[in-house]
């Protein structure tokens, strides 16, 4: 069955501290792995995306890792900022169908002063 | 830019009667998507185009309609509306599966 595993389900870390966001998956054949951020009555946001043959991808001050072999991402969150609290969520997509990304349930990330 | 919009933002229906989710982009993305997020989980692929005329069913299209008249537009319809439709809904939109999606900021729908 094809699944996205988010760990730890919420965390809690103090501004300015830097988290890890982890990611496994069972989806196959592997397209893709995307990040998304997704504030508190919005839509999700694209924060990075890779390929099987990208092992690493950042943006700003996030930084995303991902491990094809044993199925695994993790996402980096460096020096923390209050605007940082929301739920991130790992993405997969198949490669056969356009349509068929399976999401993870999120990682809700709060960042207090 | 406005990129994914959906309408309306906020709807209250009572079991049975019907609605239309509306979604529209103006990005010229080929690849339209409708999710629903129930609280707590992850989105779930209700229907998806990849083009004017083609729509495919997802994980849980059972209860739900689609059309693509336009590269625009992909609409998203209710019949008979039930409680264990009560959730968010997103449109999202893309230039195919290797590019990020772009996603509308939700309906939240609540069926009583």
């Amino acid at each position: 069955k094809n699944q996205v595993e988010q760990s730890p389900q919420s965390l809690i870390i103090l501004e300015g501290k830097n988290c890890t966001l982890q990611c496994n998956y069972t989806v196959s054949p592997f397209s893709n792995l995307r990040w998304y951020k997704q504030d508190t009555g919005r839509g999700p946001v694209s924060l990075t995306i890779m390929t099987f043959s990208e092992n690493t991808k950042s943006n700003g001050r996030y930084t995303a890792t991902l491990d094809a072999d044993t199925k695994q991402s993790s996402l980096h969150i460096t020096a923390s900022q209050l605007s940082d609290s929301a739920s991130y969520i790992c993405v997969v997509t198949r490669n056969t169908n356009a349509g068929k990304s399976t999401f993870g349930d999120g990682t809700t990330l709060t960042v207090k002063p | 830019n406005a990129g994914v919009t959906q309408t309306p933002k906020f709807r209250i229906l009572k079991i049975g009667q019907s609605m239309t989710l509306q979604c529209t982009q103006d990005m010229n993305h080929n690849y339209m998507y409708w999710y629903r997020q129930d609280p707590g989980m992850g989105l779930k692929l209700i229907y998806y185009s990849v083009g004017a005329g083609i729509t495919d069913k997802g994980e849980v299209p059972n209860g739900y309609n689609v059309s693509r008249s336009t590269t625009e537009d992909f609409p998203l319809r209710l019949e008979l509306a039930a409680p264990s439709q009560t959730s968010v809904y997103f449109c999202a939109s893309n230039f195919g599966q290797t590019q990020p999606q772009h996603f509308g900021d939700g309906t939240r729908l609540s069926i009583l």
